[in-house]
């Protein structure tokens, strides 16, 4: 069965500054790649995702995340982070296998302080 | 648009007490799901629907059980709460159970079990 790691279960951060949210996978067959963000007493949304092609992908806001095979790691990454940005993010992913199912990682609250 | 539907939002039960939590969709989605959030665990999945009239175990399926009601509906029921089933429970749904199908979350019920 796959997990996902996110490493840090807390990141704080000034306004502007860049930020990097770690994920690693473990799978070794094909993996579908999913980023979802939960403001507060709100349900997850779709930031990104990782399908193929171009390992690099970019949501609406500003954020990007880089699918790298060889380390098995999805890090979601944006150059300088608002007030807004401010919720906890959550790594997924998807094996091609007969459950398809979608295996969380546990969390990253982001915490971007003025 | 409402997209997911949950209700209630807040829920207090008693240990042995039973309840149901109920979900609708409006996007006529064939896939719906129930997951539980515990802090630091992520989401887990309890059971899901890839299609009306299918029901199928996810991952910490034991003390529920779930109807699909129709395409639009999908229940959980607790038949007997106990303290451990304390949790953020969302409902989501999406158009398949497709490898790059996203899902569509709920905002959420918080249920406390005494």
């Amino acid at each position: 069965a796959q997990s996902v790691t996110q490493l840090d279960s807390q990141v704080p951060v000034f306004e502007e500054a860049p930020v990097e949210l770690r994920c690693n996978y473990s799978s070794s067959v094909s993996v579908y790649l999913f980023w979802y963000v939960q403001y507060p007493n709100q349900g997850l949304q779709l930031l990104l995702k990782y399908l193929s092609g171009s390992t690099l992908v970019e949501s609406i806001n500003g954020f990007e995340a880089e699918f790298n095979k060889s380390q098995t790691s999805f890090h979601l990454r944006k150059p300088s982070v608002h007030i807004s940005d401010t919720a906890e993010y959550f790594c997924a992913v998807r094996v091609n296998n007969a459950g398809n199912m979608l295996t969380f990682g546990g969390g990253t609250r982001l915490m971007v302080k003025p | 648009n409402a997209g997911v539907t949950q209700t209630p939002k807040f829920q207090v039960l008693k240990t042995g007490q039973s309840m149901t939590l109920q979900c609708a969709q409006d996007m006529n989605h064939n896939s719906m799901y129930w997951y539980r959030q515990d802090p630091g665990m992520g989401l887990r999945l309890i059971y899901y629907s890839a299609s009306e009239g299918t029901t199928d175990k996810g991952e910490v399926p034991n003390g529920y059980n779930v109807s699909r009601l129709n395409k639009r509906e999908f229940s959980l029921r607790l038949e007997s709460a106990a303290p451990s089933q304390t949790s953020v429970y969302f409902c989501a749904s999406s158009e398949f159970r497709g490898l790059g199908s996203p899902l569509h979350f709920g905002n959420g019920t918080r249920l406390t079990v005494t």
